[in-house]
C-alpha cells in the first residue's frame, strides 16, 4: 500500500542552523502538507501546497519557513535559523484531492534543537 | 477560531469492552472531520473520514459518528482488543482555496487492559 515517508527520523541541530526536513509523498497525490507537533500538545497546521505553490499558511510559518517541491516525487520543509521553540515532531501529509481529500500522513520527523 | 475538543484526555478499559470516545468542536462549518489513529512516537494513521454530508462511517470495529449541528463526533470501538491502545486524534477541516487545511483536538490516550 503507498505511504508518505519522510528523512531523517530523528535530526538533532544547533540553534541557528538551518535545517531540511524531507517527504515522499504518494506518487499520485497533488496537495501536500506540514504539520507539527510539540511534545505533549496538539497536532498543528503549518503550510499547505498544490500547484508548485503555497496554498495557505500558519502564523507559525513565518520567514524562517520555506516548502519547495524540488522534483516530482519529493517535498521539503526549510527552517533557516533554527529556534530552540522549532524542537517538535514534524509531519508530511498528502491527498489525492483537495476536496474531500483524506490526508495520508508520514511517519514523522523529531526536531531536536539544542 | 475553530477549537477541537476530546473528551477524556485518557481511558483505560478492561479488554472485550465496547468504548466510545468523544470529540467536540466549535465552528460547525466543517468540510469533513477525520480520526486518527497515534502510536507513541510514531505518526498519524488515519481510520475514518466522515464528510460533512453524511452522518457516520464505518470500518471493522470501529464505527465514526457525525453531528454537524451539535458540534459533535463519536468513535465507537467495539470488542477492544490491547492492539487498540494508543492515542485517538479527531481533526476537522474547512475547505479554503480548494484545499483542507486540519484543525485537530488534544486526543484520548486509549489503554486497553488484558
Amino acid at each position: 500500500e503507498p505511504e508518505v515517508t519522510q528523512t531523517p527520523s530523528h535530526q538533532v541541530t544547533q540553534m541557528g542552523q538551518e535545517v531540511i526536513l524531507r517527504c515522499v509523498p504518494i506518487s499520485n497525490h497533488l496537495y501536500f502538507y506540514w504539520y507539527r507537533q510539540i511534545l505533549g500538545q496538539k497536532v498543528e497546521f503549518l503550510v499547505s501546497f498544490y500547484n508548485n505553490e503555497i496554498s495557505e499558511k500558519s502564523e507559525i510559518f513565518d520567514d524562517q519557513f520555506s516548502v519547495e517541491r524540488p522534483d516530482g516525487s519529493n517535498f521539503t520543509l526549510k527552517i533557516r535559523s533554527t529556534k530552540l521553540e522549532d524542537s517538535a515532531m514534524y509531519f508530511c501529509a498528502s491527498s489525492r484531492t483537495g476536496v474531500v481529500g483524506e490526508q495520508y500522513f508520514g511517519p514523522g520527523t523529531r526536531l531536536t534543537v539544542t | 477560531k475553530q477549537e477541537v475538543t476530546q473528551i477524556p484526555a485518557a481511558l483505560s478499559v478492561p479488554e472485550g469492552e465496547n468504548l466510545v470516545l468523544n470529540c467536540s468542536f466549535t465552528d460547525s462549518a466543517i468540510y469533513n472531520l477525520q480520526w486518527f489513529r497515534q502510536d507513541p512516537g510514531k505518526g498519524l494513521t488515519s481510520l475514518l473520514l466522515i464528510q460533512s454530508s453524511q452522518r457516520e462511517q464505518t470500518s471493522g470495529r470501529l464505527n465514526a459518528s457525525l453531528d454537524k449541528s451539535s458540534g459533535r463526533s463519536t468513535l465507537y470501538i467495539a470488542a477492544s482488543q490491547p492492539g487498540d491502545s494508543a492515542t485517538y486524534l479527531c481533526a476537522v477541516s474547512r475547505r479554503n482555496f480548494g484545499n483542507e487545511k486540519l484543525t485537530f483536538g488534544t486526543g484520548t490516550r486509549l489503554t486497553i487492559i488484558p
